[in-house]
């Protein structure tokens, strides 16, 4: 299993420029969620998703957009890049949620994705 | 609102033990955690603790909790470079699959 992937690592864009960051998993996870991650801040929820075709908001989800149309696939797009949105960027993925099970709350991460927006 | 605070460096020598502390905010979080991050790569489950014990012990590791002061720490015995990585403490409030994580503490193990 290679777990938690990302694509790409990293990225250099310039403000105003669009990209997109795949995410994909091979455990049949339900639950996967997009990160930022800012020096001194911990990471940040920006989206997430509870399955196939749905998605929600996070704590810090302004300037991004997302789409889970494949259940293996979680997708965070950047419309008009911005130089706050320089940071590094982490997927991840968990389990079908069961109040009470100490597996399920588990989140595997990805490797991380390095954006600059200069 | 929710919140999770770490110190955000700590240095020892190789041999001794580290103690990472983290005070959290919500007293409904059944588990807290602790995930490690070393150079260069994502966060890694470390350990865990169910809300309704006061210590749990996994080989080198030692985590304490203290429920009436929302104190949580991470005792790592026998410290070694290898240790060297960013540990952040992480508590799901209101005991939902989302987590909330400390700014993370830098652990730096000089030989």
């Amino acid at each position: 299993n290679a777990g938690v992937t990302q694509t790409p690592k990293f990225r250099v864009l310039k403000t105003g420029q669009s990209m997109t960051l795949l995410c994909a998993q091979d455990m049949n996870h339900e639950y996967m969620y997009w990160y930022r991650q800012d020096p001194g801040m911990g990471l940040r929820l920006i989206h997430y998703s509870v399955g196939e075709g749905t998605t929600a908001k996070g704590e810090v989800p302004d300037g991004y957009n997302v789409s889970r149309l494949k259940k293996q696939n979680f997708l965070l797009g950047l419309e008009s890049a911005a130089p706050s949105q320089t940071s590094v960027y982490f997927c991840a993925s968990s389990p079908p949620f069961i109040v009470g099970t100490p597996s399920s709350y588990e989140q595997y991460f990805g490797p991380g994705t390095r954006l600059t927006v200069t | 609102g929710e919140d999770v605070e770490q110190s955000l460096f700590l240095s020892v020598r190789e041999g001794d033990s580290s103690v990472i502390n983290c005070t959290y905010t919500d007293s409904s979080s059944t588990y807290l955690y602790w995930y490690k991050q070393e150079p260069g790569a994502g966060l890694q489950l470390l350990t865990y603790i169910f809300s309704n014990m006061d210590m749990k012990q996994d080989q080198r590791l030692t985590v304490l909790l203290n429920k009436k002061d929302k104190h949580l720490s991470l005792r790592i015995a026998d410290t070694q470079t290898g240790d060297s990585a960013i540990y952040f403490c992480a508590e799901s409030p209101d005991s939902s699959y989302k987590l909330i994580f400390g700014s993370g503490t830098r652990l730096l193990v000089r030989p």
